[in-house]
């Protein structure tokens, strides 16, 4: 069936530092990918999307590609904050034709000034 | 808007106790799903639903119950409660897709369950 596997953490970095958050997945044809980010005590906010291979989501300087040569969808910023300290989630949204989403196991970012 | 609103926040069961999560939404979306969250497990379907008066089944959904009998409300029935079904319990909803295109799930802020 169809699953996503995520990067470990959890991942300090610094303010100002580079992040990339592994993403790979399994699935049958090409479904959307998404990345899903939880701050603490809240609920999961969707942070970006890529439909179609080759596609680049982007938002609040976050970005992954759509790789299907290595079935991929990291996500990368270039200079976090420490307001982007939270759990991010990769997932994949299931091909049966509801709206589920099978997700990563989370990863937990922490970002020190 | 008040989004997608869960209650209660908190909740201690003992075990084989029975409870009912409630979940709503006033965005008058179509669908409407229960994951449940637990730590090296990401999030799992339990329960959703396209539409009023139809619900299906998702990746967990052994010792929960659901029904939808208006488009707001989608409740979480726990039957006889366990300790395996301590968890984060989130609902989310969206509008219903239309061919391809995916529409984005709003999640509630989650309650959390212990079981003892």
């Amino acid at each position: 069936g169809d699953s996503v596997t995520q990067m470990e953490g959890p991942v300090t970095l610094s303010e100002e530092a580079f992040l990339t958050i592994n993403c790979t997945y399994t699935a049958t044809g090409y479904p959307s990918l998404f990345w899903y980010v939880q701050y603490p005590g809240e609920g999961l906010q969707l942070l970006l999307k890529a439909t179609k291979a080759d596609d680049k989501g982007s938002n609040k300087g976050f970005e992954a590609t759509y790789r299907k040569e290595t079935t991929s969808f990291h996500l990368e910023k270039g200079s976090v904050q420490v307001s982007d300290s939270a759990v991010y989630f990769c997932a994949l949204r299931d091909q049966t034709g509801a709206n589920n989403l099978f997700f990563g196991t989370g990863t937990r970012l922490t970002v020190i000034p | 808007n008040a989004g997608v609103t869960q209650t209660p926040k908190f909740q201690v069961l003992k075990t084989g106790q029975s409870m009912t999560l409630q979940c709503a939404q006033d965005m008058n979306h179509e669908y409407m799903s229960w994951y449940r969250q637990d730590p090296g497990m990401g999030l799992r379907l339990i329960h959703y639903s396209v539409g009023a008066g139809i619900t299906d089944q998702g990746e967990v959904p052994n010792g929960y119950n659901v029904s939808r009998s208006t488009t707001e409300d989608f409740p979480l029935r726990l039957l006889s409660a366990a300790p395996s079904q301590t968890s984060v319990y989130f609902c989310a909803s969206s509008k219903q897709i239309t061919g391809t295109t995916y529409n984005e799930q709003f999640f509630g802020p989650g309650t959390r369950l212990t079981v003892l």
